[in-house]
């Protein structure tokens, strides 16, 4: 099975910031390679996909970057509705898997 | 608009089965693969199986293999998921997700674009 691995665990920043969370592979999943944001209490919604496309409706402050074992999530400007938990997730294997999850917490 | 709602809360006793349904509106069912994937309390995501209603086919996380089987009704348009031998450790949010786009030839679009609402289903003695 491919074991993906986020960092940080979680995070702590300020409105206006950028932030960067990485994504590593077990092993090589090509561009296949999603992001997901949960806000308590909902369902996960996707953000990119592919590993760079993004998702209709999604804010441009938000991109995807990354291919091979490598990827990164970035917000350019963090809003106030921003404040959850990220979930990358892999599509190249059948059997998919998702990352430990970080969570984005207002400082 | 594609909308996937769930049935309701569920409370069982250790041991026994579980299923949940699934059932999809807005889009072309049969040609979309549908995946489970559960939300233990506090914890992260994780990815139980799918299936592929136009291919009949269901493939299972090797976690699950044995206890999950997912299935779909194309007639009702509906995807099932039932988890037996449950334990504890299976109190979780379960949720049902769109995935994968495919033709009688080929599939595409390996994401998750639209998830339900999740049903909670609680094992205790």
């Amino acid at each position: 099975d491919i074991q993906m691995t986020q960092s940080p665990s979680s995070l702590s920043a300020s409105v206006g910031d950028r932030v960067t969370i990485t994504c590593r592979a077990s092993q090589s999943i090509s561009s296949y390679l999603n992001w997901y944001q949960q806000k308590p209490g909902k369902a996960p919604k996707l953000l990119i996909y592919a590993a760079s496309s993004l998702q209709s409706g999604v804010p441009s402050r938000f991109s995807g970057s990354g291919s091979g074992t490598d990827f990164t999530l970035t917000i350019s400007s963090l809003q106030p509705e921003d404040f959850a938990t990220y979930y990358c997730q892999q599509s190249y294997s059948t059997l998919y898997s998702f990352g430990q999850g970080t969570k984005l917490e207002i400082k | 608009q594609v909308q996937l709602v769930q049935s309701g809360a569920e409370v069982k006793k250790p041991g026994s089965s579980v299923k949940v349904s699934c059932k999809a509106s807005g889009g072309t069912f049969s040609s979309y693969a549908i995946s489970w994937v559960r939300q233990a309390p506090g914890q992260g995501l994780e990815w139980m199986g799918g299936i592929i209603p136009i291919f009949g086919t269901a493939n299972y996380a090797q976690k699950f293999q044995g206890r999950v089987t997912i299935t779909a009704d194309e007639s009702t348009s509906t995807a099932y998921m039932e988890l037996s031998s449950l334990r504890s450790e299976d109190t979780a949010v379960y949720y049902c997700a769109r995935d994968q786009y495919c033709s009688s030839t080929s599939c595409s679009s390996y994401y998750f674009d639209y998830w339900g609402q999740g049903t909670l289903v609680t094992v205790s003695s």
